[in-house]
């Protein structure tokens, strides 16, 4: 089974400044998906990003850009010129391509980001 | 396009009694996922449907839980005889196929 671990349950960033949050993961397969999910105090689960496993290149989204080391099996998010609206828990999710790519997530515990004006 | 509709909102039940919780998924998608979250804790995956079937229900305790997803109409999760540990969040995904969107998601308060 897959597992997927964040090893920083709180972080904290000031404002404008840059943040990289941590995730590695475990499994067995070569073809899979990763994604950063962000929970804000409304507790909707916000999609940040996305990355392919078989893509070499980071993916990247606005503010947003993550490290993908597939040897190491690691998948950190950095969040650059931070905001206020950053502020959430922030959730690394594994999923298998297996299937179709239509299996069910696996997420991390989380990490708790807070901004400081 | 909307996206995915959850309801109720927020749901209070005394222990031993039913719960009902709804999801209508983005328009186009075929693919619903249900997930919990306790406090404190990430999501867990539940169960996976598509119209009329489940596909994977390994998250789902196997007592007093139920999930469906009908040709016409939302996905429901049913809990029947409620206990004080399903308090929790409960969270709808639905995709059309690789990636999923989330539903506000229901609070469950079984009192």
């Amino acid at each position: 089974a897959q597992t997927v671990t964040q090893s920083q349950p709180e972080m904290s960033v000031q404002e404008a400044e840059t943040v990289t949050l941590s995730c590695t993961y475990d499994t067995s397969e070569s073809d899979y998906y990763l994604f950063w999910y962000k929970q804000p105090p409304s507790r909707q689960m916000i999609l940040v990003i996305r990355q392919e496993a078989y893509k070499q290149q980071n993916a990247t989204e606005n503010r947003f850009s993550v490290n993908f080391q597939k040897a190491a099996k690691s998948f950190s998010l950095k969040i650059s010129d931070s905001q206020l609206g950053d502020a959430a828990m922030y959730f690394c999710a594994y999923r298998s391509a297996a299937g179709g790519g239509a299996d069910g997530l696996t997420f991390g515990k989380g990490t708790h980001l807070i901004i400081q004006p | 396009n909307a996206g995915v509709m959850q309801n109720p909102r927020h749901l209070v039940r005394r222990r031993g009694q039913e719960a009902r919780l709804r999801c209508s998924p983005m328009k186009g998608h075929s693919h619903v996922y249900w997930y919990r979250q306790l406090p404190e804790e990430g999501l867990k995956f539940m169960v996976y449907l598509q119209k009329e079937n489940i596909i994977d229900e390994s998250g789902m305790p196997k007592e007093r839980f139920s999930a469906e997803f009908p040709k016409e109409g939302p996905s429901i999760l049913r809990i029947q005889q409620v206990v004080r540990g399903d308090s929790a969040a409960y969270f709808c995904a639905s995709s059309p196929l690789e990636t999923q969107y989330f539903g506000p998601g229901t609070r469950l308060l079984v009192l």
